[in-house]
């Protein structure tokens, strides 16, 4: 069973530059949250998508966008990036839906630098 | 509004002692909580969680957490501390009641288990 991949691993950009993350979630899994961990911080939740719809967002501006494809793949893209974006951008994956109780796995992440 | 605490930024312990990693919460409704690990430059690592039923909970590499409603706790425990459990542990909860993907995080607090 192949776990949550996430690319790329490392990402540098400047201010005002746009990114695209991506994951592919793990196998059975339908959906899809993303979160960004700041240095030093928990992860902080940015939207989760559920059969390619939007499914609750976190307290980030429109500029943080997202994705999900038919086969539950999903990207976050982020436009006009500022330094303090600089972060792990975590994703994780959970079965069975948007039911409370089902864990989430999580990919290794990728580490955005924004100078 | 949901939120975590996790009050001790490190715990260090001995090999072979006992283990406590601390996290208080509090939510509107019925809480899930959750503990995740996370090692250096990796994602976060599924470790136990708490729906409902016995309030101790057996997780994955000897892990146990012990959740207690009038304390609005739900502590991580290990009877015996291994070298190899130094890392940075999680404790997150999900409302019941919110049918969303939103996972609450603390902090997080660094485990040091030296020999």
């Amino acid at each position: 069973e192949t776990g949550v991949t996430q690319s790329p691993t490392h990402l540098i950009k400047t201010r005002g530059q746009q990114v695209t993350l991506r994951c592919s979630s793990q196998s059975g899994h339908n959906t899809v949250s993303w979160y960004q961990q700041a240095l030093g911080q928990g992860p902080q939740f940015i939207f989760q998508y559920y059969r390619e719809e939007e499914n609750g967002r976190g307290n980030f501006p429109p500029r943080f966008s997202g994705l999900q494809f038919p086969n539950y793949s999903s990207e976050l893209n982020v436009n006009a990036l500022e330094l303090d974006d600089s972060a792990l951008y975590l994703c994780a994956s959970s079965p069975g839906g948007t039911e409370s109780y089902n864990e989430q796995f999580f990919g290794p992440g990728t580490r955005l630098t924004v100078l | 509004a949901q939120s975590v605490a996790q009050p001790e930024d490190q715990v260090n312990v001995a090999e072979g002692n006992p283990l406590t990693v601390k996290c208080t919460y509090s939510v509107s409704g019925n809480p899930y909580l959750f503990w995740y690990v996370q090692y250096p430059n990796r994602g976060l690592q599924f470790l136990l969680k708490y729906i409902t039923g016995d309030n101790l909970v057996k997780g994955s590499y000897g892990f146990e957490a012990e959740f207690n409603k009038s304390q609005t706790s739900f502590h991580l425990k290990k009877p015996s501390a291994l070298v190899s459990d130094s890392a940075l542990y999680f404790c997150a909860v999900r409302d019941g009641h919110n049918q969303g993907g939103k996972l609450i995080f603390g902090q997080g607090t660094e485990l040091s288990v030296k020999p």
